[in-house]
């Protein structure tokens, strides 16, 4: 059952370019799509998030695209900064079909190295 | 900032034993969620909590986990009788409700290691 897939199990990339990441997904009623960031032996941190409503969200170097007729989203870091460099999961909620307890769906994960 | 606490941060137990994972979730939130991931694996949902019972399960949540919420504060997983397979990084989670941007706050985990 994979509802949310990353296809790309690791990324690299210079210091300073930009990092995309992208994440695919198979649930059309899933409402809003989440980023997390994970260093090893700690658990995920929210990075950003997007409503199934809009198709651009930034925040600072972090900006997520939700293209809705593809069932694609996409992270984009600029610029790339070598402390970025962690497992990043793409993660979906489905408020409608999960009893609305808000669970997340997540995707296996990019590694992503920026190397100075 | 308010964060979710979790204990033991690494757990070893023998094959066949009962283990009982520790969550403090954050303070005002209504829904408690507890996940796992296996080595190089993704993160997996197993069990979510709110109202002082479980509103959904995985398939991976059988009859050898259950949670409980004691006390008002604390949130836990129990593994009755642990396998090997069930050695894993365990998180717990919260969030405040349906409504929001959907964020899980995650605790940093407990490490469960079956021998």
């Amino acid at each position: 059952d994979q509802q949310v897939k990353q296809n790309s199990p690791s990324l690299s990339v210079q210091e300073g370019r930009i990092s995309i990441l992208n994440c695919d997904y198979t649930n059309s009623m899933f409402d809003y799509f989440l980023w997390y960031k994970k260093y090893p032996a700690e658990g995920p941190t929210f990075l950003i998030s997007i409503s199934s409503i809009k198709d651009k969200n930034e925040d600072g170097r972090f900006t997520v695209f939700l293209n809705k007729s593809a069932k694609h989203l996409s992270l984009h870091i600029v610029p790339s900064q070598p402390g970025d460099s962690a497992v990043y999961f793409c993660a979906a909620r489905d408020l409608h079909g999960s009893s609305n307890t808000g669970k997340l769906i997540f995707g296996q994960g990019t590694t992503l190295q920026v190397k100075p | 900032e308010p964060e979710v606490t979790q204990t033991p941060s690494h757990q070893v137990t023998q094959m066949g034993q009962e283990v009982i994972l520790r969550c403090v979730p954050i303070s005002n939130h209504l829904y408690f969620y507890w996940y796992r991931q296996i080595l190089g694996q993704k993160v997996e949902f197993l069990v979510s909590f709110y109202n002082n019972e479980i509103s959904e399960k995985s398939e991976i949540f059988d009859d050898q986990f259950s949670v409980e919420r004691p006390d008002g504060s604390n949130f836990t997983l129990k593994i009755r009788s642990t396998k090997l397979e069930d050695s894993a990084m365990y998180f717990c989670a919260s969030s405040r409700g349906e409504g929001g941007t959907g964020e899980l706050f995650f605790g940093e985990g407990s490490r469960l290691t079956v021998l």
